[in-house]
C-alpha cells in the first residue's frame, strides 16, 4: 500500500495567491522530501525535514511536519505561473537500511496569471 | 550540461518486442534508481544500484532487467513488450544508498507500447 498521500489531487489559483498542499503518511519515517514536476520533465528536489524538525524554510516555500499526526504540508507563497507543476512528496521509512523513498501520487498545482 | 540523462526521450515500439532505455550520470554519485510512473503519475521504485551491486529488486516483472556496467551508468532491458509496460520510466541518482539522500531525476522516457 502507498505511504505517502497528497491532497488535494489538483489545486487552481490565482497568481500572486499562497498554495497549500497536504501529505500524509502511514509509518514512522527518518525524513520527508517534497519534489517539483513539470509537466513533460523529471522531479525536482525542493526541501528535506528531518523527523525531529517541525518546520522548515526555503524561499518562498514552507514546509511544516507534524509526526503525531503523520501528516507534512508545503505552503508556496506568492505564487507565480512558473510554480506551475505536480508536486509530490516522498517519505523514508525508518529503519535500518532504509534505502528508499516512496513517492505519492502527487498534487497539480495550477497558477493562473 | 545535463547531469542525469537519459535516452531515448520517446520509444514507441510493438508487443513482444525487446527494448533498453539508457541512463548516464556526471554528478560523480555512486546510487542510481529506475522509477516507473504510471499514466495516474504514481512513481514507483523498480531498482537501485549502489556501486553497481544491486540493493533494491522490487516486485517487478523479470522481463525486466537492470544493467550497471559501472557506478555512473544504469540501463534497463525489457524483453517480450506488454502493453501494461507503457509509462514514463526514470533514472534517478544519489550520492550514498540511504533514502534521506537527495536524489537527481533525468528528464524521463516516455514508453508506448502498440
Amino acid at each position: 500500500s502507498q505511504q505517502g498521500e497528497e491532497d488535494p489531487q489538483a489545486l487552481s489559483i490565482q497568481e500572486g495567491e499562497n498554495a497549500t498542499m497536504n501529505c500524509s503518511y502511514k509509518t514512522s519515517i527518518n525524513n520527508l522530501q517534497w519534489y517539483r514536476q513539470n509537466s513533460g520533465r523529471g522531479l525536482v528536489h525542493l526541501i528535506l525535514i528531518r523527523s525531529n524538525e517541525r518546520e522548515k524554510h526555503s524561499g518562498r516555500l514552507r514546509v511544516t511536519l507534524d509526526t503525531s499526526k503523520k501528516s507534512s504540508s508545503l505552503l508556496i507563497t506568492a505564487s507565480r505561473a512558473a510554480d506551475t507543476a505536480s508536486y509530490f512528496c516522498a517519505t523514508d521509512i525508518s529503519g535500518a537500511g532504509s534505502y528508499q523513498l516512496t513517492f505519492g501520487k502527487g498534487t497539480k498545482l495550477s497558477v493562473i496569471p | 550540461d545535463t547531469a542525469v540523462s537519459q535516452t531515448p526521450k520517446y520509444l514507441v515500439t510493438q508487443m513482444g518486442n525487446d527494448k533498453s532505455i539508457k541512463c548516464e550520470q556526471n554528478l560523480g554519485h555512486d546510487t542510481m534508481y529506475w522509477y516507473k510512473q504510471d499514466s495516474k503519475k504514481f512513481l514507483k521504485i523498480m531498482f537501485s544500484y549502489n556501486n553497481k551491486e544491486l540493493i533494491i529488486n522490487e516486485t517487478v516483472p523479470n522481463r525486466f532487467s537492470p544493467k550497471s556496467p559501472d557506478k555512473a551508468h544504469l540501463n534497463l532491458h525489457i524483453n517480450s513488450l506488454e502493453l501494461g509496460d507503457s509509462a514514463v520510466y526514470f533514472c534517478a541518482s544519489s550520492q550514498g544508498r540511504i533514502a534521506k539522500n537527495i536524489q537527481y531525476f533525468g528528464a524521463g522516457t516516455r514508453l508506448s507500447v502498440l
